[in-house]
């Protein structure tokens, strides 16, 4: 079974960077996809952008300027920077497998960013 | 950007009665390779979001025979013929078939 869990900080302060990362077991993080969505708290679901098993990146345009999915293989974890982080990119932060695709979800991470 | 409309936004369902969630795209969502690319997720209170159906009328892995996708182009139908307890939460429609990949607002359905 494929499972992933998020982890970071759950507080962020203005202007500054998000820093996410997904831990993967029962997948193998190199030939697998793996996206990042967000969730503000009592709204819809926002796909922020896919790490291809190609190493290929595809990020949402509205935050294509400000964010960054990366690998770290040696610990097979995904990562997600989100720069210049204002109170609109407080959420709920999850990681999935993007195969069918988001056919398996991490718990989600709830980050609020305020001083 | 490809906008999902679901209608309704609320459901209020009995037991074991049917229950239909509408999604529609602002363009086709029928991709060149034949696949058209619409996904169904629920999200159950205090839980993420799982996938339900995926490319329009497959249903995941473990998925109750009771869901059922259908529709085509930019019309598309989540129907649960006889709705049980555990199926309450919000419904979601996906597009995977142009980047940004998009989501519908989301119709919650109580019981």
């Amino acid at each position: 079974q494929v499972q992933l869990q998020e982890s970071g900080p759950g507080l962020v302060k203005p202007s500054e960077t998000l820093s996410l990362t997904c831990t993967v077991s029962g997948a193998s993080i190199e030939s697998n996809s793996f996206a990042w969505i967000r969730q503000p708290p009592g709204k819809g679901l926002e796909w922020i952008g896919t790490l291809y098993h190609s190493g290929s990146t595809n990020y949402n345009p509205s935050l294509k300027s400000r964010v960054t999915i990366s690998l770290d293989t040696s610990k097979d974890r995904i990562s997600l920077e989100l720069n210049s982080v204002t109170a609109a990119d407080s959420a709920v932060y999850y990681c999935a497998r993007d195969v069918l695709p988001f056919d398996f979800w991490g718990q989600g991470l709830l980050v609020t960013v305020s001083s | 950007e490809i906008v999902m409309t679901q209608t309704p936004l609320s459901l209020s369902v009995t037991p074991g009665q049917p229950a239909s969630i509408s999604c529609k795209s602002s363009q086709s969502l029928l991709h060149s390779d034949g696949k058209t690319y619409l996904y169904w997720y629920l999200q159950k209170p205090g839980q993420s979001p799982q996938l339900l159906i995926y490319e329009v009328s497959n249903r995941f892995s473990g998925v109750p025979d009771r869901f059922s996708g259908s529709g085509s182009g930019t019309d598309f139908t989540l129907k649960i013929s006889r709705v049980e307890a555990e199926d309450v939460g919000v419904y979601y429609c996906m597009q995977s078939r142009q980047f940004p990949k998009t989501f519908g607002q989301g119709t919650k359905v109580e019981i």
